[in-house]
């Protein structure tokens, strides 16, 4: 299996504009989590999903982001207009039954 | 009550010592404890976990010590090598509860000096 993956690995953007992170987990997994990385804060839990259902957004800092889950294979999290606050690295992680995540190896992302 | 209190926040050990991490929690419903190791531009790996059925869980260099009436756990790293520099995550999950959602300490830098 190749794990979970994201794209892009790196993202650059200017203030404003829309940005969109992919992520594909690893087949079979039901659950699947979007994670924000920064020094001061750690890991955050944005938004996960159960078999494709968001269960808890609550950890989603405004109304700029949003995430989806289509199908089992694919979630994307959109940020909309981006700000240099949201520069961080972000992660997709997907879990299948009881046990430990599996994290993608992330996306950095810069807003200038 | 959600909260997982990790300590210290880095560490710097000596080739062949040991390193302690600690971690506090509240949730008394919480019945799973990983942790992570996670190296720079990688994302955070499992590296051993515990459920509070037992008090210890040893996998090569690496053991979780669990105490449930404290609700504390710490990972012992044994023989330190300089490999090992990472950032270690310590959680917990009330996967009984058919919560998935991990809750992540804030993480502690290892430096392994040679």
């Amino acid at each position: 299996d190749a794990g979970v993956i994201q794209s892009p690995r790196h993202e650059v953007t200017e203030m404003g504009q829309e940005v969109t992170l992919r992520c594909k987990p690893i087949s079979g997994h039901d659950y699947l989590f979007w994670y924000r990385q920064t020094m001061m804060r750690g890991l955050e839990l944005l938004i996960y999903f159960n078999n494709n259902v968001p269960i808890d957004d609550s950890g989603m800092p405004e109304d700029r982001f949003s995430a989806k889950m289509p199908n089992a294979s694919f979630s994307t999290l959109k940020i909309q207009p981006s700000e240099p606050r949201d520069s961080a690295v972000y992660f997709c992680a997907s879990k299948g039954g009881a046990g430990g995540y599996t994290f993608g190896s992330g996306t950095r992302l810069t807003v200038v | 009550q959600q909260q997982v209190k990790q300590s210290p926040q880095s560490l710097i050990v000596q080739k062949g010592g040991i390193s302690i991490i600690n971690c506090a929690y509240e949730n008394t419903a919480f019945d799973y404890f990983p942790w992570y190791q996670q190296f720079p531009g990688k994302g955070p790996a499992l590296l051993i976990a515990i459920r509070p059925d037992v008090s210890e869980k040893k996998e090569g260099r690496f053991t979780i010590s669990f105490n449930k009436s404290a609700k504390q756990f710490s990972l012992h790293i044994m023989d330190s090598q300089p490999g090992d520099s990472a950032t270690y995550f310590c959680a917990a999950s009330n996967e009984g509860g058919s919560q998935g959602n991990l809750i992540f300490g804030k993480g502690t830098k290892l430096s392994v000096k040679p």
